[in-house]
């Protein structure tokens, strides 16, 4: 079945580097843009990035731009995210979600994984 | 950026009871609006798209109206099952972006 499944959590030092991955399964990934969002504990959900289907545009949060790196690798059906200089405010549940729209991301976000914890604490 | 009001966010209901959440954007967005349904625990799950538009397998109790800059999520007759955080959110624009989350909880 459609799956999405994140690895890569754990507890980070400030300043530290962390790489999530999201492995996908159940579909064509190579034809889909692809999403992180990130909640932290007890609050709402905030985007942080998006990397087109063929790895051609990238955006990013605000909060995260010059840190965090988006990339995926098509031929491993996986998706990653670099995070560098963590810092307190970046501790959350990480999600990488499915863009509904094939190629462009112009839809909503139809498929999620289960998220994986970053808590960076010294 | 697109802001996001989301209202109310503590809403105290009883199975059975119609009710309704609302979403005001800072910026007209057509109606490329989502709502997505999460319980304690879990992932955001998809409930509604292109503001009015049932995801596949949602409940037909769910319903979405609204373009521009005002948007409406209402459920007909709440069940058990629908005790959780909904959350609205643009895909018009990047940054894409959430409202604040409406909690429903058993009165």
């Amino acid at each position: 079945q459609v799956q999405l499944v994140e690895s890569g959590g754990g507890v980070v030092q400030p300043g530290r580097s962390l790489r999530l991955s999201c492995a996908a399964s159940g579909f064509t990934f190579s034809s889909y843009g692809m999403h992180w969002v990130r909640q932290a504990p007890g609050k709402g959900l905030e985007w942080v990035a998006v990397i087109w289907y063929d790895g051609s545009n990238k955006y990013y949060a605000d909060s995260v731009k010059g840190r965090f790196t988006i990339s995926r690798d098509n031929s491993k059906n996986t998706l990653y995210l670099q995070m560098n200089s963590l810092r307190a405010e970046d501790t959350a549940v990480y999600y990488c979600a499915r863009d509904s729209d094939y190629y462009d991301p112009r839809g909503a976000f139809d498929i999620w994984g289960q998220g994986t914890m970053v808590t960076v604490s010294s | 950026v697109i802001w996001m009001t989301q209202s109310p966010s503590l809403l105290s209901a009883s199975t059975g009871d119609r009710v309704t959440i609302s979403c005001r954007m800072s910026q007209g967005i057509s109606s490329y609006l989502a709502w997505y349904q999460q319980k304690p625990g879990k992932a955001p799950e998809l409930l509604i798209y292109a503001a009015s538009t049932l995801q596949s397998g949602v409940p037909s109790r769910f319903s979405g109206s609204g373009s521009g800059t005002d948007f409406t999520l209402t459920i007909s007759c709440l069940q058990s099952e629908d005790f959780a955080t909904y959350y609205c959110q643009q895909y018009y624009s990047f940054p894409r972006t959430f409202g604040q989350g409406t909690k429903v909880e058993i009165k």
